[in-house]
């Protein structure tokens, strides 16, 4: 049971580059996320999915879009990637919504926009 | 003002003592605390949780929740070494968590 997967763990872009960070999970979960990290800021929802075919938007969407074509694969995809999303990127499932079920996290995903 | 408020730390204690790390919120809506456990280049994970008020122990770890204070604590005693790590509160109302800035701790053996 590998949880989640996530590639790459490390990635330079340059500025304008498009790229995709892929997350897998093999727990069955419904729910899936993205979010971001940077320092002194905690956690910032990007993006979430409640199931395959449907996916809504978090906090901080600009930038990013997503697809849920099955309940394993949740890709983040950045478009014309920009200094400001240099940031350390979580992939995180969970069986249901929010209010105490346990939110399980990939190890990150380390992007450097210059 | 941040709807969930942590201090970023880094919060340095020796081997032993015992730690407190709080939140603050300003959301009354709030029913579920959570606290993350982050080691470093790692993803955080679920440490411990509480609906509503009150107290909830496991082995050397303690959460509490005063809702009208708006304020959650966890404690850990007998503190270790590996004990270091950052340490995230969050919270929710509904399926959205609100997360605070995440607590650095260090235990110094």
């Amino acid at each position: 049971n590998a949880g989640v997967t996530q590639t790459p763990k490390f990635r330079i872009l340059k500025i304008g580059q498009s790229m995709t960070l892929q997350c897998a999970q093999d727990m069955n979960h419904n729910y899936m996320y993205w979010y971001r990290q940077d320092p002194g800021m905690g956690l910032k929802l990007i993006y979430y999915s409640v199931g395959a075919g449907i996916t809504d938007k978090g906090e901080v969407p600009n930038g990013y879009n997503v697809s849920r074509s099955t309940t394993e694969d949740f890709p983040l995809r950045l478009e014309l990637a920009a200094p400001s999303q240099t940031s350390v990127y979580f992939c995180a499932s969970s069986y249901r919504g929010g209010q105490g079920n346990t939110i399980y996290f990939g190890e990150g995903s380390w992007l450097t926009v210059v | 003002q941040k709807e969930v408020e942590q201090d970023p730390g880094p919060l340095s204690v020796p081997e032993g003592a015992i730690v407190s790390l709080n939140c603050t919120y300003s959301n009354s809506a709030f029913q579920y605390f959570m606290w993350y456990r982050q080691y470093s280049r790692k993803g955080p994970e679920l440490l411990m949780y509480t609906y509503s008020s009150g107290n909830k122990e496991d082995g050397r770890f303690t959460a509490q929740v005063d809702k009208s204070s708006k304020y959650i604590s966890l404690f850990i005693r007998d503190s270790q070494p590996s004990d270091s790590a950052t340490y995230l509160c969050a919270m929710s109302a509904n399926y959205q968590l609100i997360w605070g800035a995440g607590t650095k701790l260090i235990i110094k053996p």
